[in-house]
Parts: structure tokens; C-alpha cells; sequence
């Protein structure tokens, strides 16, 4: 069974520019996460997607969006890109059908911003 | 809101035990996990435990949870140099939503 895949593996942009990351969940789970790992700050919560809807979002500004789509897939979109958001955004995804509501990760998107 | 804490660094000798330490606030947290991340890699889960529980044995992987002191700690017997890597703690709370809090990760490093 494929895990969570995330695509680009690795992007490079120059700032004020657009970037969109992709995540296809593990199958059967309906609920994706989006996760900003920066140098020296830990795991910073972005959004989570449950059934097409946005029902969490960490404390990060609206340039930081994305959606989900009907096959559970979804896009992190980053606007207007700064230096700062050079890091690596990582993907989970879970089933509500797990007895421990475990979240599992992809290898993650590295974005570089020039 | 919720904090989840961790000590930075762990140096151990091969083949002797490590224990990572791990601090919560959420006195509500339902689940506990412990996730490992090689260099350039995403999360791996290695194990995780019921707020109910007080222990949690996986091979070489020992997990104990003290929730009155909301204390979770990971402890890895006959540490390898493969066992290098950065460990995070985290919790979440799944009362009526799913949001998971993580530590800033513990990096352990295995001399040989």
C-alpha cells in the first residue's frame, strides 16, 4: 500500500512569486495535514483538511492556502513567497477509522525561495 | 493553548540505552506519539500510547507515560548508530477535532 506521496520532492523559487506543493494521502484517509518544518523551529502546524473542508489553521498568514479535492488529494498554495518560507513543508494524513488517530507523513517538499 | 517540550540534543555510546524526555500541557491529550526523522526525510511513527495507559513495550522501544506529571518519555535499549536521528513527541486531543502538537524534536546523536 503507497504511503502518503508528495510532489515536487524539491522546488526553487524566487520571491514574490507563487508555489504549489501536492499530497496524495494514504488511501481510505479522508483527512490531510499540512505541516511547515523551518530550520531550528520544530513543526509548525499549517492546516488540516478533513472531507474537502478546512477545519483547522495554524497561525500563519492568508498567503499560506490550499484545498482538498473530492479524492482526498490537496495542494498547499504559497503567495507572494518570502526568504523565510524556504523550508520543508510536510503532508499527513489520517483515518478516522484508526484506533489511534495516527497521522502519517510524507518525505515532504523541500521549497527553496531566492 | 497546547506546548509540547523537548530537550535539543542526546548523545549516547552505541549499544547503550537512551531516554528521551517529553513534557505536555494539555491535560486533555488523548493520544501520545513518538515520530523519527532521518536527515532529509519525513516522519516516521514509531510508536504511540493511549492517555490510559502508563506503559508501552515495542521490541527495543519502551514508552512510559506518567499523566499525572504529563510526562511521556521514549526509551530505546541497545541504542544503534542507526537509531541517529531527530525524535519528535506529540499529542493531540481528538475532542471533535484532529490537530496534532509536536515538540521541536530531540536530535540523538550515537557514538560508535
Amino acid at each position: 500500500e503507497a504511503g502518503v506521496t508528495q510532489s515536487p520532492t524539491h522546488l526553487i523559487k524566487t520571491r514574490g512569486q507563487q508555489a504549489t506543493l501536492r499530497c496524495s494521502p494514504i488511501s481510505g484517509h479522508t483527512s490531510v495535514y499540512w505541516y511547515q518544518q523551518a530550520l531550528g523551529l520544530g513543526l509548525q502546524f499549517l492546516l488540516w483538511y478533513d472531507e474537502g473542508e478546512e477545519r483547522n489553521r495554524g497561525n500563519f498568514p492568508p498567503r499560506f492556502s490550499g484545498r482538498q479535492f473530492p479524492n482526498y488529494s490537496s495542494e498547499l498554495n504559497v503567495n507572494a513567497l518570502e526568504l523565510e518560507d524556504s523550508a520543508l513543508y510536510l503532508c499527513a494524513s489520517s483515518s478516522n477509522l484508526d484506533p489511534g488517530n495516527t497521522i502519517y507523513f510524507g518525505e515532504g517538499s523541500w521549497l527553496t525561495v531566492v | 493553548g497546547e506546548d509540547v517540550e523537548q530537550s535539543l540534543f542526546l548523545s549516547v555510546r552505541e549499544g547503550d540505552s537512551s531516554v528521551i524526555n517529553c513534557t505536555y500541557t494539555d491535560s486533555s491529550s488523548t493520544y501520545l506519539y513518538w515520530y523519527k526523522q532521518e536527515p532529509g526525510a519525513g516522519l516516521q511513527l514509531l510508536t504511540y500510547i493511549f492517555s490510559n495507559m502508563d506503559m508501552k513495550q515495542d521490541q527495543r522501544l519502551t514508552v512510559l507515560l506518567n499523566k499525572k506529571d504529563k510526562h511521556l518519555s521514549l526509551r530505546i535499549a541497545d541504542t544503534q548508530t542507526g537509531d541517529s536521528a531527530i525524535y519528535f513527541c506529540a499529542e493531540s486531543n481528538s475532542g471533535g477535532y484532529q490537530k496534532v502538537t509536536f515538540g521541536i524534536g530531540t536530535k540523538l546523536q550515537v557514538i560508535p
